[in-house]
């Protein structure tokens, strides 16, 4: 098993730039979430799903959009890039968010000029 | 909403000295994790407690979960330098529809040869 992996894993954007990140995971999980990571503010959750065609917005879910067509992939989309925007994303995904490991993806490291 | 608050947020020690991590809810939790994250890399599951009062040990790593599952901690005995890295914990949170895993601001352990 790959696990959850992430794409890519380094980039840099310009302002008003629209990318994807991608994420996805052979585990057959449910549960799928997005978080960022950013100095001194921990893991803050920006969307999530509970399964496949189910997302729902996190804690910071401005300018990020989700979808989730398949209970493997659960890309995240950054509509206009800003500079707060710069941080290291993380995927992870899990049988269940209440009471089952998280397995994190490696992180894409984001960079808005 | 809810929270989870972890402190401290940096800690520097000696090697061979020991070293403790706080968090606290402000609501009950039915279990709690705890998650190491290594330099530039992910966060990595280390344990979840489910019990009031549960105390678990993993060699040196001792997690314990309060008598009121509102708060929590991790001793590290005898800290090495392979223990360098950020421990984060984190609680579930199902409130109305939400399902979410919150994460606290982390703990960063520096451990000086």
């Amino acid at each position: 098993n790959a696990g959850v992996t992430q794409t890519p894993k380094f980039q840099v954007l310009k302002t008003g730039q629209s990318m994807t990140l991608q994420c996805a995971q052979d585990m057959n999980h449910e549960y799928m979430s997005w978080y960022r990571q950013d100095p001194g503010m921990g893991l803050r959750l920006i969307h999530y799903s509970v399964g496949a065609g189910i997302t729902d917005q996190g804690e910071v879910p401005n300018g990020y959009n989700v979808s989730r067509s398949t209970t493997e992939d659960f890309p995240l989309r950054l509509l206009s890039a800003a500079p707060s925007q710069t941080s290291v994303y993380f995927c992870a995904s899990s049988r269940d968010y209440r009471t089952d490991t998280q397995y994190f993806g490696p992180g894409t490291r984001l960079t808005v000029l | 909403g809810q929270q989870v608050m972890q402190i401290p947020q940096y800690q520097h020690v000696q090697e061979g000295e020991d070293f403790t991590t706080y968090c606290n809810s402000s609501t009950t939790l039915s279990n709690i994790q705890w998650y190491k994250q290594r330099p530039g890399g992910h966060p990595v599951f280390l344990i979840q407690l489910v019990k009031s009062g549960e105390v678990k040990k993993q060699k040196r790593l001792t997690f314990q979960f309060g008598e009121a599952k509102k708060n929590s901690s991790l001793h590290i005995t005898a800290t090495q330098t392979t223990d360098v890295g950020t421990y984060f914990c984190a609680g579930p949170i199902s409130s109305g529809s939400a399902r979410q895993l919150t994460f606290g601001s982390g703990t960063q352990l520096t451990v000086l040869p």
